[in-house]
This record gives structure tokens, sequence and C-alpha cells, in this order.
């Protein structure tokens, strides 16, 4: 069964510094990469996804992401984070073949500090 | 628009109670997906259904009984709940679903509920 793990359970960082999120999966097939973030009180909302082409991502928000199929990552990036990105981030994976099913990895918390 | 939407936001019920969460989008999306989401988890996936029909289901108690009325409409039916069922209920769409080799799943609020 495919899965997802995200190491990164807590991160705090100050506003402006650089922000990176690790995900890895275990599935050896093709592949669909997500972000998600599920901002305090609010609905998850999709930051980035991966299909198929250039391995960088951009998303909303300054977000971006790298696919690396070779690592089984898929890492989110911000250069410069501010207090309104402190939320909870989710990766998630679906099979191509399957593309209902979506796994999500167990999130990692974000505190932005003023 | 990818907005989805679902009521109550709230709903406290008893474990003799009958209730049903109501999740309705609009953007012509052919795949709805119910998920459960507890206190600093992630969501995990119950139901799927792919041109109204049932297409996977997680191996859910039969306490959770879904519907999907129409290609718009998604219904959670629930009959004698558990205090461990209290959650946030998610229900999500999506363009094709599994007949899709690539496809994004939009998310409502959710429905939070407490099993008393």
């Amino acid at each position: 069964a495919q899965s997802v793990s995200q190491h990164n359970h807590h991160v705090i960082l100050s506003e402006a510094a650089s922000l990176e999120l690790g995900c890895n999966y275990s599935y050896g097939g093709t592949v669909n990469l997500f972000w998600y973030v599920q901002y305090p009180g609010q609905h998850l909302q999709l930051l980035l996804k991966y299909f198929s082409g250039d391995p960088l991502v951009k998303g909303i928000k300054g977000f971006e992401a790298e696919f690396i199929k070779s690592k089984f990552s898929f890492n989110l990036r911000k250069p410069s984070v501010q207090w309104s990105d402190t939320a909870e981030y989710f990766c998630a994976v679906n099979k191509k073949s399957s593309g209902d099913k979506l796994t999500f990895g167990t999130g990692t918390r974000l505190a932005v500090r003023p | 628009d990818t907005e989805v939407t679902q009521t109550p936001k709230h709903l406290v019920m008893g474990m003799t109670n009958k209730k049903s969460l109501k999740c309705e989008q609009h953007m012509g999306h052919r795949a709805m997906y119910w998920y459960k989401q507890k206190a600093k988890k992630p969501p995990e996936l119950m139901f799927v259904y792919s041109y109204e029909k049932l297409s996977i289901n997680e191996s859910v108690p039969s306490r959770f009984s879904p519907e999907c009325p129409n290609s718009s409409l998604l219904n959670l039916h629930l009959h004698a709940l558990q205090p461990e069922d209290s959650a946030l209920y998610l229900c999500a769409s999506s363009r094709q679903g599994f007949v899709a080799v690539t496809d994004t799943q939009y998310f409502g609020p959710g429905t939070r509920l407490t099993v008393l």
C-alpha cells in the first residue's frame, strides 16, 4: 500500500525565514502529488499539484515544490514566510491508475512568529 | 469556482440518534468523496462515489451510510454512532475520479460532529 511521510511534525519559524517541508512517498509507480494547506478554522485548500512535466511546480501564495523522482520526494518550499502562513500543511499522493484514492501524509504544523 | 458546501457546520448527536450530513457542489464534478479527520490527524478516506455509483468503501462501519441522489449531492447518513466517531467529516469533489489519470480534489469546510 502506498504511504506518505512528513517527517517535520511541528515547525516554528520567524517571519522572513525560509521554509522547506519534507514529503516522501513509498509508491514506486507513476503518481500525482499535491500539497494542501489548512489554515486555523478553515477548510483544506490546494496549494499546488504535480502531474507531469517540469518537476518544479509553482503554487499559490509564493509556494513551490520540487518533485525528485529518484528520491520519491516532493518537498514544499517558500523563500520568505509570513505570519499568515501559520497553518497545517498536508502532502498527498494518488496513483495515476486510481486517481480517486488520495493518501495524505500526517501533516506539518507550521507556526510563524511575527 | 471551486466551492464545495457542507451542512451543518456543527452537529451534536446522541448514540441513538439518526442524523444526516449533506454535501453539495455545482462544478459539474462527477466524483465525490467523504473523509474523516480526527484532531491533529490527516484526512482518511471513507467513501468514493464516481458517476453516482459507490466505487470505494474503505471498510467503514455500517453505522455510516452514504448516498448520492444526483451528481451534485452527497449525503452521509448516521445512525447509532459511538463517541469515538466524533471528528470533522470532510466532503470533496473532483472532475472525474478514477476514470482520470490526473484529477484534483476540492474540499468543503467540513461538519464537526460530536457524539455524546
